[in-house]
């Protein structure tokens, strides 16, 4: 399969801004996708980029991609401590079959 | 409107037992999927389907069988259950494949452990 990696864990206090990556192995992807996921609960899709865009925002996310090194990157203005969550980047070429990163632990210190 | 939901949410196995994992969803999405989350290894894709009666393996499709007879459901069988099955199983559902696959609902999750 394709390979998605992401860093196990980040650590940020509450206000700051968390900055969370991933980089990719396939140059075909087309969707790339941003899912939380809280404690004992499944994958909720925060925000998603196609592979034409380098940026998009939403509120307090913005995702960065840089198509050339494979790269993904979200980032989380004046995170909160509900921010507290796993983070998974995600890519798919045909919008079938998908590849998950291993996940982000961000940890939002008060 | 209740969404994506999964039976059992726990599930205790003996090995070479078999069962059947439940998904079920009422958007009237034509695409479903199931997962498994383990520990450092994020979701890999099992099978999906596309529409009823289509069904296609994933990444890691040994050992486990599906069919999709309705829009409905999407049942996940194991065969004959191994400890290398333990896991968090999750199943997604989205109105199809293709450009509007970034719309992924996700089940509450299985818990199935194999002993």
């Amino acid at each position: 399969g394709e390979d998605v990696e992401q860093s196990l864990f980040l650590s940020v206090r509450e206000g700051d801004s968390s900055v969370i990556n991933c980089t990719y192995t396939d140059s075909s992807s087309t969707y790339l996708y941003w899912y939380k996921q809280e404690p004992g609960a499944g994958l909720q899709l925060l925000t998603y980029i196609f592979s034409n865009m380098d940026m998009k925002q939403d509120q307090r996310l913005t995702v960065l991609l840089n198509k050339k090194d494979k790269h993904l990157s979200l980032r989380i203005a004046d995170t909160q401590t509900g921010d507290s969550a796993i983070y998974f980047c995600a890519e798919s070429e045909t919008g079938n079959q998908f590849y998950f990163g291993t996940g982000t632990s961000l940890t939002v210190i008060p | 409107n209740a969404g994506v939901t999964q039976t059992p949410k726990f599930q205790v196995l003996k090995t070479g037992q078999s069962m059947t994992l439940q998904c079920a969803q009422d958007m009237n999405h034509e695409y479903m999927s199931w997962y498994r989350q383990d520990p450092g290894m994020g979701l890999r894709l099992i099978h999906y389907s596309v529409g009823a009666g289509i069904t296609d393996q994933g990444e890691v499709p040994n050992g486990y069988n599906v069919s999709r007879s309705t829009t409905e459901d999407f049942p996940l069988r194991l065969l004959s259950a191994a400890p290398s099955q333990t896991s968090v199983y999750f199943c997604a559902s989205s109105p199809s494949g293709g450009q509007s696959s970034y719309e992924q609902y996700f089940g509450p999750g299985t818990r199935l452990t194999v002993t």
